[in-house]
């Protein structure tokens, strides 16, 4: 799996939006990037992924560039329920036995 | 739906004692994951499962082992305890290879005296 590498921590007011951005300059053309999040205590919540287009969903929007060489998590409209650890990770898809690797992530605090 | 569940939620352990836990899951998925996680860190795969009857080793297996007797159910055993194996374990669990998206359990937090 390439090798990410995000920023150790954010702060962002609550009702605005967060971006959180990703360096992945080493993926390879069939891996994906994926977002999961971890709130304090609790097990890692899936987000969001994408191969190279632009997705969104209920949660989240993922930009990712042209160039696939980084990508930004956009949460629209953050909350103070939203403050957890994000991680980008970026992996081939179709691998059972592939497991999830996290790195540092980044810690979103979110203020009131 | 409950989704994935994990039995005990915290444990205190004795060196050398054994224990067993217990992963369930309701969505009928194929692929289930035993993780740890150590203060500070990510997650690493311990065990997994392709199915009913089938594991396979991860990145930590040593001091573990598993079975997936049941479907819905995959358990992971310490024979003997060890202080190093103190930390938080997460079951996840996802439907088909094709189907990346992992649904993780609430964890157990083993304490390894």
């Amino acid at each position: 799996d390439a090798k990410t590498t995000q920023p150790p921590s954010m702060d962002c007011a609550e009702g605005r939006a967060a971006n959180l951005p990703c360096n992945h300059s080493t993926i390879s053309g069939n891996e994906y990037v994926y977002w999961y999040r971890q709130i304090h205590s609790q097990g890692p919540q899936y987000i969001i992924h994408g191969l190279k287009n632009n997705e969104t969903n209920e949660m989240a929007s993922l930009i990712i560039t042209e160039d696939r060489k980084s990508s930004t998590l956009i949460l629209p409209h953050a909350t103070l329920r939203d403050t957890a650890v994000y991680y980008c990770i970026v992996r081939v898809q179709n691998n059972a036995g592939n497991m999830l690797t996290f790195g540092g992530g980044t810690r979103l605090m979110v203020k009131p | 739906n409950a989704g994935v569940t994990q039995t005990p939620k915290f444990r205190v352990l004795k060196t050398g004692q054994s224990m067993t836990l217990l992963c369930a899951q309701d969505m009928n998925h194929e692929y289930m994951y035993w993780y740890r996680q150590d203060p500070g860190m990510g997650l690493r795969l311990i065990h997994y499962s392709v199915g009913e009857g089938t594991t396979a080793k991860g990145e930590v297996p040593d001091g573990y082992n598993v079975s997936r007797l049941k479907k819905q159910n995959f358990l992971l055993g310490l024979e003997s305890a060890a202080p190093s194996q103190t930390s938080v374990y997460f079951c996840a669990s996802r439907e088909t290879v094709n189907q990346e998206t992992q649904y993780f359990g609430p964890g157990t937090r083993l304490l390894v005296l």
